[in-house]
């Protein structure tokens, strides 16, 4: 049981250069989400899937794509990088059908955009 | 709309001393609350949470939070702090039957041996 993994761990991008950031959960839920993290600013939902087949547009939506592919994985998309994306980029997911959300979090992807 | 104060953005504290990280939050409407840490280099890990019923909750390695319902405060709170609690440790909130959580900035527990 692995879990929420996320790949790569590592990126380095030009300005301009497009990416994906896999994400996958084997925990059978339904809803998955998919943070930044800087400094300073806690963690800001970017896009989240309440379950397979829809997706919703969190805090800081711009510039960004994603992809509920099946109910395991959610991949997000950088079609065109930007410096300004340079961040930790967290997969989570959680039960939406239990009493209340807890989330669980994948390792994390570390982007850097030149 | 809901939201979550973190004013510490960081804590330095001795080793065996005591330590209390403080977390406000906003919401119109009842609320789950939430504090997760994060461990150098890691992805983020509940610590505890408050649903309902007794307004103090305790996690398995000491920590405990307070729901505080007239100060809208959740704050954490450990009575003798160790070297592995060195992470960055962020409180959250829902809101009953909604998907999505509101963290806060974090606040970056450091032990001091």
């Amino acid at each position: 049981n692995a879990g929420v993994t996320q790949t790569p761990k590592f990126q380095v991008l030009k300005t301009g250069q497009s990416m994906t950031l896999q994400c996958a959960q084997d925990m059978n839920h339904n809803s998955m989400y998919w943070y930044r993290q800087d400094p300073g600013m806690g963690l800001r939902l970017i896009y989240y899937s309440a379950s397979e087949g829809t997706t919703d547009k969190g805090e800081v939506p711009n510039g960004y794509n994603v992809s509920r592919l099946n109910k395991r994985e959610f991949s997000l998309r950088l079609e065109s990088a930007a410096p300004s994306q340079t961040s930790v980029y967290f997969c989570a997911s959680s039960e939406l059908a239990a009493t209340y959300n807890e989330q669980f979090f994948g390792p994390g992807t570390r982007l850097t955009v030149l | 709309a809901q939201s979550v104060t973190q004013l510490d953005s960081q804590v330095p504290v001795f080793e065996e001393a005591p330590v209390e990280l403080r977390c406000n939050y906003s919401s119109s409407v009842s609320v789950y609350l939430f504090w997760y840490v994060q461990y150098p280099n890691q992805g983020l890990q509940l610590l505890l949470k408050y649903l309902s019923g007794s307004t103090l909750v305790e996690s398995i390695n000491g920590f405990e939070a307070e729901f505080n319902k007239s100060q809208t405060s959740f704050h954490l709170r450990k009575p003798s702090v160790h070297i592995s609690d060195t992470a960055e440790y962020f409180c959250a909130v829902s809101n009953f039957g909604n998907e999505k959580l509101t963290f806060g900035t974090g606040t970056r527990l450091t032990i001091i041996p």
